[in-house]
């Protein structure tokens, strides 16, 4: 299995451009998180998704949109990048379901730079 | 609101040591807690969890203990190595939709 997978790992765009961020999980999981992570800061949640077809916003939503069309993909967008959204990007997913917890599995992430 | 918080952002220790890293929780209503270790250019990776009903649990050399009544949560790691060397995050789910982490505290273990 790959896990979680990212796609791109690197990125360079310029203010004002738009750009998508891919995640896929190949585990079956029901939860799909977007975390942004910037230096010497822990981890911030954008978005998540607790199904396919539904997604609810984070601490950090403003700028961001994300969709869940199928099960295992979770995609982040960014509609008019900012020098602000410089960040490194994980992905994670987790099994889901009422009164289930679990850990979260991440990818190995993607650095975008907005010049 | 919820916020997770730790009390050291950097903690050095000697190989063979044991290490404590600590972390305080605001939200009362958390009820499970999650160590997480992430080490350079990668994503964090599960170390431990805990329920709000337990106040130890083990694992192979670390050990998670929560104190609920002050709102505190540390991780014990035993006979620190060098492969131990990364940053830490403890993080908290409330109702298991949403986990929030705490800043991380970045552990360095001198040979």
């Amino acid at each position: 299995n790959a896990g979680v997978t990212q796609t791109p790992k690197f990125r360079v765009l310029k203010t004002g451009q738009s750009m998508t961020l891919l995640c896929a999980q190949d585990m079956n999981h029901e939860y799909m998180y977007w975390y942004r992570q910037d230096p010497g800061m822990g981890l911030r949640l954008i978005h998540y998704s607790v199904g396919e077809g539904t997604t609810a916003k984070g601490e950090v939503p403003d700028g961001y949109n994300v969709s869940r069309l199928k099960k295992q993909n979770f995609l982040l967008g960014l509609e008019s990048a900012a020098p602000s959204q410089t960040s490194v990007y994980f992905c994670a997913s987790r099994r889901g379901g009422l009164g289930i917890d679990g850990e979260l599995f991440f990818g190995e992430g993607s650095r975008l730079t907005v010049l | 609101g919820e916020s997770v918080g730790l009390h050291l952002p950097t903690l050095s220790v000697q190989e063979g040591d044991n290490s404590i890293i600590n972390c305080a929780y605001s939200n009362s209503a958390s009820d499970y807690f999650i160590w997480y270790k992430q080490e350079s250019g990668k994503g964090p990776q599960f170390i431990i969890d805990i329920r709000s009903n337990m106040d130890k649990r083990q694992g192979q050399r670390v050990t998670v203990l929560l104190n609920k009544t002050v709102k505190h949560l540390s991780l014990q790691i035993a006979a620190t190595q060098p492969g131990d060397s990364a940053v830490y995050f403890c993080a908290e789910s409330t109702g298991g939709f949403k986990t929030i982490f705490g800043a991380g505290t970045r552990l360095f273990v001198k040979a």
